[in-house]
């Protein structure tokens, strides 16, 4: 049962363009969100996160847009460059902030074109 | 950002042999470390949540006795697979949280991983 789903296996746009990374869930009791960027050979880590109290939040190129009645959530880079190019990652908290732990996604490849 | 590394980075081993991995956080202390599995073209599972000085947590469906985990200090968690059979090749990762973080998610810092493969 896949409750963190990211549909889009991969993803390609060229430098200086939007990209656009989604993310569904199934569980309305999640109420914390978090990117993750990772690497080849390297650990995921942490990119922006979003509480359910909001519907926005915004870390310089990256955006995260939460739509809790649509259960979904996307990550908006903009302008993508190069070094954006990796595997991206949303997760949501499931349980308390103590005891809790991250659901993952299966991760979108994103590709940014020079 | 904090670091979390991870040893060995690889490993292959024979069918019915045990490994160890070890999962340590260098630069900050951890109470809870995490152990994830990845396959290929999937996301991270959760196989389990270790405590420093207590017992493991295991998901459902994670052999508890298949995979071994030790959290005997507030930096150093270990998982060893136990008679390991090819099914168990994957990618393992751990993940330790920031003892001061209580509550910051965001405060979760991951290892670069293992890839095990068993023969």
């Amino acid at each position: 049962d896949q409750q963190v789903k990211q549909n889009s296996p991969s993803l390609s746009v060229q430098e200086g363009r939007i990209s656009i990374l989604n993310c569904d869930y199934t569980n309305s009791m999640f109420d914390y969100f978090l990117w993750y960027k990772k690497y080849p050979a390297e650990g995921p880590t942490f990119l922006i996160s979003i509480s359910s109290i909001k519907d926005k939040n915004e870390d310089g190129r990256f955006t995260v847009f939460l739509n809790k009645s649509a259960k979904h959530l996307s990550l908006h880079i903009v302008p993508s460059q190069p070094g954006d190019s990796a595997v991206y990652f949303c997760a949501a908290l499931k349980g308390s902030s103590n005891t809790g732990k991250l659901i993952f996604g299966q991760g979108t490849t994103l590709q940014v074109k020079p | 950002g904090a670091v979390v590394s991870q040893h060995p980075s690889w490993v292959i081993c024979k069918s019915g042999t045990s490994v160890k991995i070890e999962c340590r956080s260098l630069d900050f202390q951890a109470t809870t470390m995490f152990w994830y599995r990845q396959f290929p073209k999937q996301s991270l599972m959760l196989m389990a949540t270790s405590n420093e000085g207590s017992k493991a947590t295991y998901e459902q469906g994670v052999e508890k006795d298949k995979f071994l985990i030790n959290h005997a200090s507030l930096t150093l968690s270990t998982l060893t697979v136990t008679s390991a059979h090819p099914e168990d090749s994957s990618f393992y990762i751990c993940s330790a949280r920031d003892q001061l973080a209580s509550g910051k998610w965001d405060e979760q810092f991951f290892g670069p991983g293992t890839r095990l493969t068993v023969l």
